[in-house]
């Protein structure tokens, strides 16, 4: 079983950057695909990026392309979402996702969410 | 991109009822299909995958059907904790894409 622990919220004024950490237990980061999906209040889910197992990339959303940056750290089995240059418009709450390889486009297990504000 | 249509967009039932919930994709994508429930304030929390397939632990009441590009679930009888918001998803390519959601509330 996968678990996965997001860190707690976070206020941010416009142009700066907020990084969310995803902490994994039960299975290594190795072992999974991990994604990105955000939430804006009362909206619906969207996709943002997420570890591709066949190509061995990490594959972005064009609409984030250039702003976010998503990594890994194996020794701590900790993911790691970078959103830059950050508008109001991004206020949502991020979730990080994942899914035991090779699967890598279904999305089964969830971490808590994460709020991200962005206010001046 | 592929683009997913939900219908309805909300949907008003009650405790026992039958209700189903359709899913269009934009070009076919075989049954490369996920369903997920979400409650307020939740993450969510998938239902169906491979279109039919019940993820263990899911009551029986929910099934999924479909490939190509109309899908459906439907939910047999409707229990009070099913009230919720469902979201399809297409698995079949990236960038991932999710319906608009489809909420479901008490009568």
């Amino acid at each position: 079983q996968v678990q996965l622990v997001q860190s707690g919220a976070e206020v941010k004024k416009p142009g700066a950057s907020v990084k969310v950490s995803c902490k994994v237990s039960g299975y290594t980061l190795t072992e999974l695909s991990m994604h990105w999906v955000r939430q804006a209040p009362g909206k619906g889910l969207e996709w943002m990026g997420g570890f591709d197992p066949e190509d061995g990339e990490t594959i972005y959303a064009q609409k984030f392309q250039g702003r976010v940056t998503m990594t890994e750290d194996t020794s701590t089995d900790t993911a790691y979402m970078e959103l830059s240059s950050l508008r109001s418009e991004d206020t949502a709450v991020y979730y990080c996702a994942t899914v035991v390889v090779p699967a890598a486009t279904i999305l089964d297990y969830w971490g808590q969410g994460t709020l991200v504000t962005v206010s001046s | 991109d592929i683009q997913m249509t939900q219908s309805p967009s909300s949907v008003s039932a009650s405790v026992g009822d039958r209700v189903t919930i359709t899913c269009r994709a934009s070009q076919g994508i075989s049954s490369w299909l996920a369903w997920y429930q979400q409650k307020p304030g939740k993450a969510p929390k998938l239902l169906i995958y491979a279109a039919s397939s019940l993820q263990s632990g899911v009551p029986s009441r929910f099934s999924g059907s479909g490939s190509g590009t109309d899908f459906t679930l439907t939910i047999s009888s409707l229990q009070p904790e099913d009230f919720a918001t469902y979201y399809c998803q297409q698995a079949n390519s990236f960038p991932l894409t999710f319906g608009q959601g489809t909420r479901l509330e008490i009568k």
